[in-house]
């Protein structure tokens, strides 16, 4: 079946310092990838949509300039936490859509578990 | 925009045991409905989903129905084992997010006790 690489798994870094996170369509093309944001004990909230070639659309309170989202290809899309500030620790995670105005396609990475001390 | 409510936040059953979570959705353009189980530390690993045309869907041990005119959507699990226990989400999909992404209910923690 399809499958999302998602790196790293988790991450420790010091305030102020940028983060990338790596998702990888391994056997699909990902024409759209969804980021989400997960807090402890709680759902997954969505962050950005970015289509393939596209900048990225942000949801409502997410800042683009600190989010920094890159969907250069059909098999790639990176997210970058740029200063990062404790704050954002948070569990995050990607899904690559393909097909998904048909309801399908949504493919979820195993997560990445990013600490900013 | 989309509001899925998730139903209930906690739930513990004996092994063995019927577990049924309820999700309801806000918006009538939904039209994907999956339902993911998310162990500690991992990603939500897809175990069921239905589409808004059809009414229930079955899997083995796992089971989902849709009522699309109350706007509501259930997950049965029958014979529950221990590994069961884990986070259940509901999601929706619906063409008004930003490119049919999944809104997803607040979770379900389920815990199946031997």
């Amino acid at each position: 079946g399809a499958v999302v690489s998602q790196h790293p798994s988790w991450v420790i870094c010091k305030s102020g310092t940028s983060v990338k996170i790596e998702c990888r369509s391994l056997d699909f093309q990902a024409t759209t990838m969804f980021w989400y944001r997960q807090f402890p004990k709680q759902s997954l909230m969505l962050m950005a949509t970015s289509n393939e070639g596209s900048k990225a659309t942000y949801e409502q309170g997410v800042e683009k300039d600190k989010f920094l989202i890159n969907h250069a290809s059909l098999t790639l899309s990176t997210l970058t936490v740029t200063s990062a500030h404790p704050e954002d620790s948070s569990f995050y995670i990607c899904s690559g859509g393909t097909g998904a105005d048909r309801g399908y396609g949504y493919t979820f990475g195993s997560g990445t578990r990013l600490t900013v001390v | 925009g989309e509001n899925v409510e998730q139903h209930p936040s906690t739930l513990s059953v004996q092994e063995g045991d019927s577990a049924v979570i309820k999700c309801t959705y806000s918006d009538s353009a939904s039209n994907y409905f999956p339902w993911y189980k998310q162990e500690l530390g991992k990603g939500p690993q897809l175990i069921i989903d239905i589409r808004s045309n059809v009414g229930e869907k079955k899997d083995q041990r796992i089971a989902v129905t849709l009522n699309k005119t109350a706007k509501h959507f259930s997950l049965h699990i029958t014979e529950t084992q221990p590994e069961d226990s884990a986070v259940y989400f509901c999601a929706a999909s619906s063409s008004s997010n930003s490119g049919y992404a999944l809104n997803f209910g607040k979770g379900t923690s389920l815990l199946v006790t031997p």
